[in-house]
Protein backbone atom coordinates (compact mmCIF):
# COMPACT_ATOMS: atom_id res chain seq x y z
CA UNK A 1 0.00 0.00 0.00
CA UNK A 2 0.62 3.68 0.07
CA UNK A 3 2.74 5.27 3.00
CA UNK A 4 4.41 8.71 3.24
CA UNK A 5 4.98 9.43 6.90
CA UNK A 6 5.57 13.07 8.49
CA UNK A 7 6.37 13.95 12.06
CA UNK A 8 2.49 15.13 13.91
CA UNK A 9 3.16 18.29 15.20
CA UNK A 10 6.54 20.60 15.26
CA UNK A 11 6.60 23.54 17.22
CA UNK A 12 9.25 26.50 16.97
CA UNK A 13 10.35 30.04 17.45
CA UNK A 14 9.76 33.10 15.31
CA UNK A 15 13.07 33.17 13.16
CA UNK A 16 14.07 30.30 13.76
CA UNK A 17 14.66 27.18 10.79
CA UNK A 18 12.58 24.02 10.88
CA UNK A 19 12.97 20.92 9.23
CA UNK A 20 9.46 18.80 8.61
CA UNK A 21 10.22 15.27 6.94
CA UNK A 22 8.62 12.75 4.63
CA UNK A 23 9.50 9.07 3.90
CA UNK A 24 7.32 7.76 1.64
CA UNK A 25 6.55 3.89 0.15
CA UNK A 26 4.23 4.33 -2.80
CA UNK A 27 3.90 1.95 -5.75
CA UNK A 28 5.01 4.51 -8.01
CA UNK A 29 7.32 7.69 -7.87
CA UNK A 30 6.49 11.01 -10.14
CA UNK A 31 8.32 13.09 -7.78
CA UNK A 32 7.69 14.92 -4.20
CA UNK A 33 5.47 17.82 -3.41
CA UNK A 34 5.09 20.14 -0.50
CA UNK A 35 1.78 21.50 0.42
CA UNK A 36 0.58 24.12 2.84
CA UNK A 37 -2.85 24.63 4.29
CA UNK A 38 -4.12 26.79 6.80
CA UNK A 39 -7.02 26.33 9.26
CA UNK A 40 -10.37 26.51 7.13
CA UNK A 41 -8.51 27.21 4.25
CA UNK A 42 -7.34 25.26 0.72
CA UNK A 43 -3.98 23.33 0.64
CA UNK A 44 -1.54 25.54 -1.78
CA UNK A 45 1.42 24.76 -3.80
CA UNK A 46 4.83 25.46 -2.13
CA UNK A 47 7.13 23.09 -3.78
CA UNK A 48 8.22 20.36 -6.04
CA UNK A 49 11.26 18.11 -6.67
CA UNK A 50 11.36 15.17 -9.10
CA UNK A 51 15.22 14.44 -9.11
CA UNK A 52 17.51 14.11 -5.86
CA UNK A 53 18.72 17.39 -4.86
CA UNK A 54 17.85 21.11 -3.14
CA UNK A 55 15.13 22.82 -4.33
CA UNK A 56 14.88 26.38 -3.43
CA UNK A 57 12.34 28.93 -3.52
CA UNK A 58 11.93 31.93 -1.21
CA UNK A 59 12.49 31.16 2.34
CA UNK A 60 11.35 27.74 1.73
CA UNK A 61 13.15 25.13 0.45
CA UNK A 62 12.91 21.30 -0.23
CA UNK A 63 14.88 17.99 -0.35
CA UNK A 64 14.59 14.62 -2.07
CA UNK A 65 16.71 12.06 -2.17
CA UNK A 66 14.99 8.95 -4.12
CA UNK A 67 17.53 6.10 -2.88
CA UNK A 68 16.36 6.92 0.47
CA UNK A 69 12.74 7.46 -0.13
CA UNK A 70 12.69 10.36 1.90
CA UNK A 71 12.19 14.24 1.67
CA UNK A 72 11.62 17.38 4.06
CA UNK A 73 10.96 20.90 3.77
CA UNK A 74 13.06 23.67 5.08
CA UNK A 75 11.36 26.93 6.33
CA UNK A 76 13.80 29.58 7.25
CA UNK A 77 13.13 32.87 8.78
CA UNK A 78 10.01 31.37 10.04
CA UNK A 79 7.06 33.41 11.11
CA UNK A 80 3.61 33.32 12.86
CA UNK A 81 2.04 32.99 9.34
CA UNK A 82 3.73 30.25 9.04
CA UNK A 83 1.74 28.28 11.61
CA UNK A 84 0.07 26.04 9.51
CA UNK A 85 0.03 22.45 8.36
CA UNK A 86 2.41 21.36 6.18
CA UNK A 87 1.95 17.64 3.56
CA UNK A 88 4.18 15.95 1.49
CA UNK A 89 2.49 14.28 -1.60
CA UNK A 90 3.85 11.97 -4.14
CA UNK A 91 2.81 11.85 -7.69
CA UNK A 92 2.30 8.11 -8.08
CA UNK A 93 0.65 8.13 -11.22
CA UNK A 94 -0.21 9.36 -14.36
CA UNK A 95 -3.53 8.99 -15.81
CA UNK A 96 -3.13 9.89 -19.46
CA UNK A 97 -3.11 13.31 -18.74
CA UNK A 98 -4.34 13.59 -15.02
CA UNK A 99 -1.75 13.34 -12.40
CA UNK A 100 -2.35 11.30 -8.87
CA UNK A 101 -1.26 12.69 -5.85
CA UNK A 102 -1.48 10.92 -2.21
CA UNK A 103 -0.78 13.25 0.57
CA UNK A 104 1.36 12.32 3.63
CA UNK A 105 -0.13 12.16 7.16
CA UNK A 106 0.55 15.88 7.83
CA UNK A 107 2.53 18.35 10.08
CA UNK A 108 1.10 20.53 12.29
CA UNK A 109 3.74 23.48 12.80
CA UNK A 110 3.41 25.85 15.46
CA UNK A 111 5.44 29.29 15.75
CA UNK A 112 5.87 30.87 18.41
CA UNK A 113 6.83 33.88 19.59
CA UNK B 1 -8.10 33.97 -13.73
CA UNK B 2 -5.78 31.56 -11.50
CA UNK B 3 -8.48 30.43 -9.34
CA UNK B 4 -10.60 26.98 -8.35
CA UNK B 5 -14.14 28.16 -7.39
CA UNK B 6 -16.00 26.16 -5.08
CA UNK B 7 -19.94 26.33 -4.32
CA UNK B 8 -21.65 26.36 -2.07
CA UNK B 9 -18.66 26.80 1.05
CA UNK B 10 -20.88 24.82 3.31
CA UNK B 11 -23.65 22.73 3.08
CA UNK B 12 -26.15 21.10 5.63
CA UNK B 13 -28.33 18.15 4.41
CA UNK B 14 -30.16 15.11 5.36
CA UNK B 15 -29.64 11.51 4.73
CA UNK B 16 -33.00 11.36 1.92
CA UNK B 17 -31.72 15.07 0.02
CA UNK B 18 -29.82 15.00 -3.06
CA UNK B 19 -27.82 17.98 -3.54
CA UNK B 20 -24.53 18.85 -5.38
CA UNK B 21 -20.95 20.55 -5.36
CA UNK B 22 -20.07 22.77 -8.13
CA UNK B 23 -16.48 23.57 -8.86
CA UNK B 24 -15.08 25.79 -11.89
CA UNK B 25 -11.68 26.79 -12.98
CA UNK B 26 -10.65 29.08 -16.12
CA UNK B 27 -6.81 28.01 -15.82
CA UNK B 28 -7.31 25.80 -19.23
CA UNK B 29 -6.57 22.74 -16.74
CA UNK B 30 -7.18 19.62 -18.51
CA UNK B 31 -7.33 17.59 -15.34
CA UNK B 32 -9.39 18.09 -12.64
CA UNK B 33 -9.73 16.00 -9.02
CA UNK B 34 -11.99 15.59 -5.98
CA UNK B 35 -10.42 14.58 -2.83
CA UNK B 36 -12.17 14.93 0.63
CA UNK B 37 -10.88 15.87 4.38
CA UNK B 38 -11.52 14.97 7.42
CA UNK B 39 -10.35 17.13 10.45
CA UNK B 40 -6.57 16.81 11.38
CA UNK B 41 -5.95 14.26 8.49
CA UNK B 42 -4.63 14.86 4.76
CA UNK B 43 -6.81 14.94 1.76
CA UNK B 44 -7.63 11.90 0.22
CA UNK B 45 -8.32 10.96 -3.83
CA UNK B 46 -11.81 10.64 -4.72
CA UNK B 47 -11.81 10.89 -8.67
CA UNK B 48 -9.54 12.24 -11.41
CA UNK B 49 -10.92 13.44 -14.23
CA UNK B 50 -8.81 13.91 -17.60
CA UNK B 51 -9.45 15.55 -20.27
CA UNK B 52 -13.39 15.39 -19.41
CA UNK B 53 -13.19 12.07 -18.86
CA UNK B 54 -13.21 9.89 -15.91
CA UNK B 55 -9.83 8.10 -15.77
CA UNK B 56 -9.86 7.17 -11.81
CA UNK B 57 -12.44 6.44 -9.05
CA UNK B 58 -11.03 5.34 -5.78
CA UNK B 59 -13.68 2.91 -4.91
CA UNK B 60 -15.94 5.35 -3.92
CA UNK B 61 -19.24 4.26 -3.03
CA UNK B 62 -21.66 5.25 -5.38
CA UNK B 63 -23.94 7.82 -3.39
CA UNK B 64 -20.79 9.85 -4.67
CA UNK B 65 -21.33 10.68 -8.70
CA UNK B 66 -19.00 12.86 -10.22
CA UNK B 67 -19.58 14.79 -13.42
CA UNK B 68 -17.57 16.61 -15.60
CA UNK B 69 -19.49 18.69 -18.30
CA UNK B 70 -16.91 20.35 -20.01
CA UNK B 71 -12.89 21.06 -19.61
CA UNK B 72 -13.97 23.95 -17.17
CA UNK B 73 -16.65 22.34 -14.73
CA UNK B 74 -16.57 19.40 -12.36
CA UNK B 75 -20.00 18.87 -10.57
CA UNK B 76 -19.77 16.07 -7.31
CA UNK B 77 -23.25 14.98 -7.03
CA UNK B 78 -24.94 13.14 -3.36
CA UNK B 79 -27.29 11.40 -3.04
CA UNK B 80 -28.30 9.50 0.59
CA UNK B 81 -25.39 10.17 2.45
CA UNK B 82 -24.26 9.16 5.87
CA UNK B 83 -23.04 10.96 8.82
CA UNK B 84 -19.96 10.04 8.61
CA UNK B 85 -19.72 11.46 5.05
CA UNK B 86 -19.50 15.18 6.63
CA UNK B 87 -16.25 16.62 5.56
CA UNK B 88 -14.02 18.96 3.75
CA UNK B 89 -14.65 18.56 0.37
CA UNK B 90 -12.19 19.69 -2.36
CA UNK B 91 -11.96 20.30 -5.54
CA UNK B 92 -8.26 20.71 -7.55
CA UNK B 93 -7.18 21.20 -10.83
CA UNK B 94 -3.79 20.65 -12.82
CA UNK B 95 -2.01 21.04 -16.31
CA UNK B 96 -1.46 18.00 -17.78
CA UNK B 97 1.46 17.72 -18.99
CA UNK B 98 4.99 16.53 -16.81
CA UNK B 99 6.67 19.75 -15.44
CA UNK B 100 7.28 21.85 -11.85
CA UNK B 101 3.85 22.37 -10.92
CA UNK B 102 1.25 21.66 -8.11
CA UNK B 103 -2.81 21.36 -8.22
CA UNK B 104 -4.50 24.38 -7.42
CA UNK B 105 -7.35 23.65 -5.05
CA UNK B 106 -10.27 25.42 -4.18
CA UNK B 107 -11.27 26.31 -0.81
CA UNK B 108 -14.06 23.83 -0.34
CA UNK B 109 -17.18 22.89 1.02
CA UNK B 110 -17.78 21.76 4.27
CA UNK B 111 -20.17 19.73 4.06
CA UNK B 112 -22.64 18.26 7.26
CA UNK B 113 -25.12 15.27 6.81
CA UNK B 114 -27.39 15.23 9.53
Amino acid sequence: GQSLEQPSEVTAVEGAIVQINCTYQTSGFYGLSWYQQHDGGAPTFLSYNALDGLEETGRFSSFLSRSDSYGYLLLQELQMKDSASYFCAVRDGLTGGGNKLTFGTGTQLKVEL
Amino acid sequence: DTEVTQTPKHLVMGMTNKKSLKCEQHMGHRAMYWYKQKAKKPPELMFVYSYEKLSINESVPSRFSPECPNSSLLNLHLHALQPEDSALYLCASSPPLLGNYGYTFGSGTRLTVV
